[in-house]
């Protein structure tokens, strides 16, 4: 069965330093999706992105975010200076219609843990 | 604003019993849901999701209901194994779907 794959499983990255969190959709899949999860708390949409651009984004996605489908597989998420708060599982998800009965699949995350 | 929230967080049940998690949602302009499990170190696993237009889905040992008079949301899972152990959030789809809001979850415990 397709899944969504997630690299790393775990970044450690000091305060201030950006980091790529990579994702790999399912092939046939158009439309992608970030959500992060802090620790204990419920699971918050970031984004989500369709024929290569932003279609939705949160309030938490700011200008320290951004996305980007660099090649035909691949769908990264980067934030250019990470805080303390940063610090949470990342998931991304991806579906191949924004409808339903069409599930978003989602990979099995990185921990972020910035200090 | 939109809300998706659980009334219990923390279900223990014994093998073999019925479970039943609950969900309680505020947007009434909400048309699809979703249950999802998450597994200890996992991302969130669908379970099953219905649309507005229906009040119940069934799927293999699970059922969703669905009463939008009371914006609830409910979750059954018939003959409960340990296998199910997990924590069990609902979702709501706004319109397009363009992202899913999720409750804070309920923990399912199952007892041998």
């Amino acid at each position: 069965e397709p899944e969504v794959t997630q690299t790393p499983s775990h970044q450690v990255t000091q305060m201030g330093q950006e980091v790529i969190l990579r994702c790999v959709p399912i092939s046939n899949h158009l439309y992608f999706y970030w959500y992060r999860q802090i620790l204990g708390q419920k699971v918050e949409f970031l984004v989500s992105f369709y024929n290569n651009e932003i279609s939705e984004k949160s309030e938490i996605f700011d200008d320290q975010f951004s996305v980007e489908r660099p090649d035909g597989s691949n769908f990264t998420l980067k934030i250019r200076s990470t805080k303390l708060e940063d610090s949470a599982m990342y998931f991304c998800a991806s579906s191949n219609s924004p409808g339903g009965p069409a599930e978003q699949y989602f990979g099995p995350g990185t921990r972020l843990t910035v200090t | 604003g939109e809300s998706v929230g659980l009334h219990l967080p923390t279900l223990s049940v014994q093998e073999g019993d019925n479970s039943i998690i609950n969900c309680a949602y505020s947007n009434s302009a909400s048309d699809y849901f979703i249950w999802y499990k998450q597994e200890s170190g996992k991302g969130p696993q669908f379970i099953i999701d219905i649309r507005s237009n229906m009040d119940k889905r069934q799927g293999q040992r699970v059922t969703v209901l669905l009463n939008k008079t009371v914006k609830h949301l409910s979750l059954q899972i018939a003959a409960t194994q340990p296998g199910d152990s997990a924590v069990y959030f609902c979702a709501e789809g706004d319109t397009g779907f363009q992202k899913l809001v999720f409750g804070t979850g309920t923990r399912l415990l199952v007892s041998p």
